[in-house]
């Protein structure tokens, strides 16, 4: 089945030491985002990129970069995190931009 | 920005009862997305919806897309303890990649 991966599902980082966060798609789509999710609140966009064209959202800290080597793959890359971004971190993709699918998620934890 | 407003907040129903929640903006949508979380899940597309006055079903999930193109409803029959979740809806925004989301409506189904 086509899909959407993120892995790891749980991740724990220290206080300030650089995580990172990985997303596949076997979808083909060509856009793909980074949502944080915190409390049941809706998801919070992180950025995006279509195709290769990377699109930051004002308010996402310069913490959070991303990379997108190919089309299938995506990742997040917290440099020094902090207590606040213990969160839920979903990854989802479109093609068309009518439809979005979204990954498990990971929950990263930060001690 | 466009904003997505969804009620009610929560719902707390009993099994085999029907649901009924919506989702409403000031503003048009071209396409209307239903998505269910579950805990420590990502969002799961339940139902698209892309003219207005469309009504589609997804086995006891009913959604309909308002004529307005402002609102939508999802209807849920017969409900089950595995209905239990947030439901949020969701649209494309009008002006460029990005997908709205509503704060969601948390559904808890009492045996």
């Amino acid at each position: 089945d086509a899909m959407v991966i993120q892995n790891p599902r749980y991740q724990v980082t220290q206080f300030g030491k650089p995580v990172t966060l990985s997303c596949s798609q076997t979808l083909n789509h060509n856009v793909m985002y980074w949502y944080q999710q915190k409390s049941s609140q809706a998801p919070k966009l992180l950025f995006h990129y279509y195709d290769k064209d990377f699109n930051n959202e004002a308010d996402t800290p310069d913490n959070f970069q991303s990379r997108r080597p190919n089309t299938s793959f995506c990742f997040l890359d917290i440099r020094s995190p902090g207590l606040g971004d213990a969160a839920m971190y979903l990854c989802a993709t479109s093609g068309n931009l009518e439809e979005q699918y979204f990954g498990p998620g990971t929950r990263l934890t930060v001690t | 920005g466009q904003q997505l407003n969804q009620s009610p907040q929560s719902m707390f129903i009993q099994e085999g009862e029907d649901v009924s929640m919506n989702c409403t903006s000031s503003s048009i949508f071209n396409t209307w997305l239903w998505y269910k979380q579950e805990p420590g899940e990502g969002p799961v597309l339940l139902i698209a919806l892309y003219k207005a006055g469309e009504l589609t079903s997804n086995g006891r999930l009913t959604a309909q897309f308002g004529i307005t193109r402002k609102d939508s409803f999802l209807n849920i029959s017969a409900s089950i303890p595995s209905d239990v979740g947030i439901y949020f809806c969701a649209g494309p925004d009008n002006y460029g990649q990005n997908f709205v989301f509503g704060p969601g409506t948390r559904l808890s189904v009492l045996p």
